[in-house]
């Protein structure tokens, strides 16, 4: 099991929209609809900000949104904030009730 | 509202065991709707799923990890506990414990974390 691939780092200004990849393989991210993303800040735990591709919790504000194609899972942010400003991983199954993660990307508010 | 909370030695000397254990309040872990997960995180890098046991006791492990891995569960006091062997200074991290949701596979609830240092 390898990680799955994450551009390292991101920016924009506010009001504008970005787009982090996250790349797998056949075996996880292309068999399963089970991507999902986490928001991290410094020094707290991740939260869950996207799930099953793209299914927002309750409380996530909808400018977050998310979609995949083949092996290829995507979170966009629109109208971006300075609260936006964190790293964001995703995480997809990976079969026999195991998970992988993405590298992680830092998202920066210009 | 469900809470999870990490405890054990901050501090881990190189070829021991770690062991860690979380506490869950507000929700069952003998719940068949969920995972209970080990997650960790080294200083200044990104998140690695360590394992996990589900209802009746069964676990699941990250193959990097599985030879020295061990996940077990006490329902008695609602605590699911990790223990990781001859530890080197690449398990040194901040160690969470998480739910995972059984259908959708994602990670809803989080401890807060806890770093766990391996040196001598």
């Amino acid at each position: 099991q390898s990680a799955l691939t994450q551009p390292a780092s991101v920016s924009g200004s506010p009001g504008q929209s970005i787009t982090i990849s996250c790349t797998g393989t056949s075996s996880d991210v292309g068999s399963y609809n089970l991507v999902s993303w986490y928001q991290q800040h410094p020094g707290k735990a991740p939260k869950l900000m996207i799930s099953e591709v793209s299914k927002r919790p309750s409380g996530v504000s909808n400018r977050f949104s998310g979609s995949k194609s083949g092996n290829t899972a995507s979170l966009t942010i629109s109208g971006l904030q300075p609260e936006d400003e964190a790293d964001y991983y995703c995480s997809s199954y990976a079969g026999s009730s195991t998970s992988l993660f993405g590298g992680g990307t830092k998202l920066t508010v210009l | 509202q469900l809470q999870l909370q990490e405890s054990g030695p901050g501090l881990v000397k190189p070829s021991e065991t770690l062991s860690l254990t979380c506490t869950v309040s507000g929700g069952s872990i003998s719940s068949s709707s969920y995972y209970w997960v080990w997650i960790r995180q080294p200083p200044g890098k990104g998140l690695e799923w360590i394992g996990s046991i589900y209802y009746g006791g069964r676990t699941f492990y990250n193959p990097s990890l599985k030879s020295r891995l061990t996940i077990s569960g006490d329902t008695s006091k609602n605590q699911f506990s990790l223990k990781l062997t001859s530890v080197t200074a690449a398990d040194t991290a901040v160690y969470y414990c998480a739910r995972e949701r059984y259908n959708w596979n994602d990670f809803d609830y989080w401890g807060q974390g806890t770093l766990v240092t391996v040196s001598s």
